[in-house]
């Protein structure tokens, strides 16, 4: 299963929403997760099934979708925010996106 | 606390072999899922292998099986990954990472810190 992310940059002001999208290249059903790198660090699980929040994440953070096509979302974003986003799928194994590199404007 | 800690990367040639180790401290091996996952600087990480609770079914990328061997010792807390004809294609940070298959099926919820392979001559 192939993962598709867009955009591969973004620049955003704080307080913006902001969202990125991921495309699986056949149906994974609910079997998305959104994970969180900062630079030097290992990623760090956001979210998993599609929306639901993982433990201590805070809700400016959102996912939803199903199927092929997902999408995440910050609320309101703030300096700590800034990134890199990966989906992943584990409907058959596991395969990452190729990354949203988030940065302030 | 959880944690865990790898150890073994370095400089090997292409043809070589390395054995990756990882402590785990703060949660059994034995009752999770555990995988490694590898990433280059700059790119999406990528899984590489992963060994269930009965210690014996392995699953692995088509781009190492047959190479990569993932394995425990339960007494020492301790996953490896045996990585035998290395290539210039299989540097990168490996990461031993934790599935949490209670609270998260299918995700990953307990990484370490990551060691580096490199393979060239």
């Amino acid at each position: 299963i192939q993962m598709t992310q867009s955009p591969s940059s973004l620049s955003a002001s704080v307080g913006d929403r902001v969202t990125i999208t991921c495309q699986a290249s056949q149906d994974i059903g609910k079997y998305l997760s959104w994970y969180q790198q900062k630079p030097g660090k290992a990623p760090k699980l956001l979210i998993y099934d599609g929306s639901k929040l993982a433990t201590g994440v805070p809700e400016t953070f959102s996912g939803r979708g199903s199927g092929t096509d997902f999408t995440f979302t910050i609320s309101s974003l703030q300096p700590e925010d800034i990134a890199t986003y990966y989906c992943k799928q584990y409907d058959s194994l596991y395969t990452f996106g190729q990354g949203t590199k988030l940065e302030m404007k | 606390e959880m944690q865990l800690v790898e150890s073994g990367g370095g400089l090997v040639q292409p043809g070589g072999s390395l054995r990756l180790s990882c402590v785990a401290s703060g949660f059994s091996v034995r009752n999770s899922w555990m995988h490694w996952v590898r990433q280059l600087p700059g790119k999406g990480p990528v899984w590489v292998a992963r060994l269930i609770t009965d210690g014996t079914t392995a699953d692995y990328a088509d781009s190492v099986k047959g190479r990569f061997t993932i394995s425990r010792d339960s007494a020492r807390n301790t996953v490896f990954l045996q990585m035998n004809s290395l290539r210039a294609e299989d540097t990168a940070v490996y990461y031993c990472v934790r599935e949490n298959i209670v609270d998260f099926p299918g995700n990953f919820d307990l990484w370490g810190r990551g060691t580096m392979v490199t393979a060239s001559s």
